[in-house]
């Protein structure tokens, strides 16, 4: 168990749609980190949040956005959802944020239908 | 961007053989990581590698950072049916962590 939560565990939903993944970090950790996983793609960057601050954006579609709240639990918001998108989410958190160790949550498997 | 290559994308091996995967890239690295992916699990850190030519070890598992700091190998010496999962490095870039394209072990007992 890395100490990371995410809800849900798993989420089936129809093109056009929108969802929230929410992420619970460590307790202590300040840095939350969004990755997509794929089978065609691997393991996918999409966003760092600092203590409430974003710090670093990687291949995140316009159609997709994040926010870390002041206890520092963080959702990824997915909207007008198409077939693709249907994936692996993960999320993993850090002490600082910077040049670390990652603990990875146990990922919400999102499936568009 | 950045790109992370490893190689081999799968191995098969008999339990009791010896395992290498290889992490490539065409810049210099400042650091790498490491992560073992169980099937149907997250992702976990095993190591991270900062220095040129530097060789941890956990157990039956030796990681090294080349001397250029431009590949990196993971070697699991007597693979255990345990040792099953994907393997993938990963390396620090513009504050992103980038992950290369993962190894995937299959032990047979």
């Amino acid at each position: 168990d890395s100490g990371v939560t995410q809800t849900p565990k798993h989420l089936i939903t129809a093109t056009g749609q929108r969802v929230t993944l929410r992420c619970s970090p460590r307790s202590g950790d300040l840095s939350v980190y969004w990755y997509q996983q794929s089978l065609d793609q691997g393991l996918q960057f999409l966003i760092q949040y600092y203590n409430g601050e974003e710090r670093a954006k990687g291949n995140i579609l316009e159609r997709f956005s994040a926010q870390q709240f002041p206890d520092l639990h963080s959702e990824l918001n997915l909207s007008s959802l198409e077939l693709g998108d249907s994936a692996l989410y993960f999320c993993a958190s850090s002490a600082t944020g910077e040049l670390g160790e990652q603990y990875f949550g146990p990922g919400t498997r999102l499936t568009v239908t | 961007g950045q790109q992370v290559m490893q190689i081999p994308q799968y191995q098969h091996v008999q339990e009791g053989e010896d395992f290498t995967t290889y992490c490539n890239s065409s810049t210099t690295l400042s650091n790498i990581q490491w992560y073992k992916q169980r099937p149907g699990g997250h992702p976990v850190f095993l190591i991270q590698l900062v220095k040129s030519g530097e060789v941890k070890k956990q157990k039956r598992l030796t990681f090294q950072f080349g001397e250029a700091k431009k590949n990196s190998s993971l070697h699991i010496t007597a693979t255990q049916t345990t040792d099953v999962g994907t393997y993938f490095c990963a390396v620090y870039n513009t504050d992103k962590l980038i992950f290369g394209t993962g190894t995937r072990l299959q032990v047979f007992p």
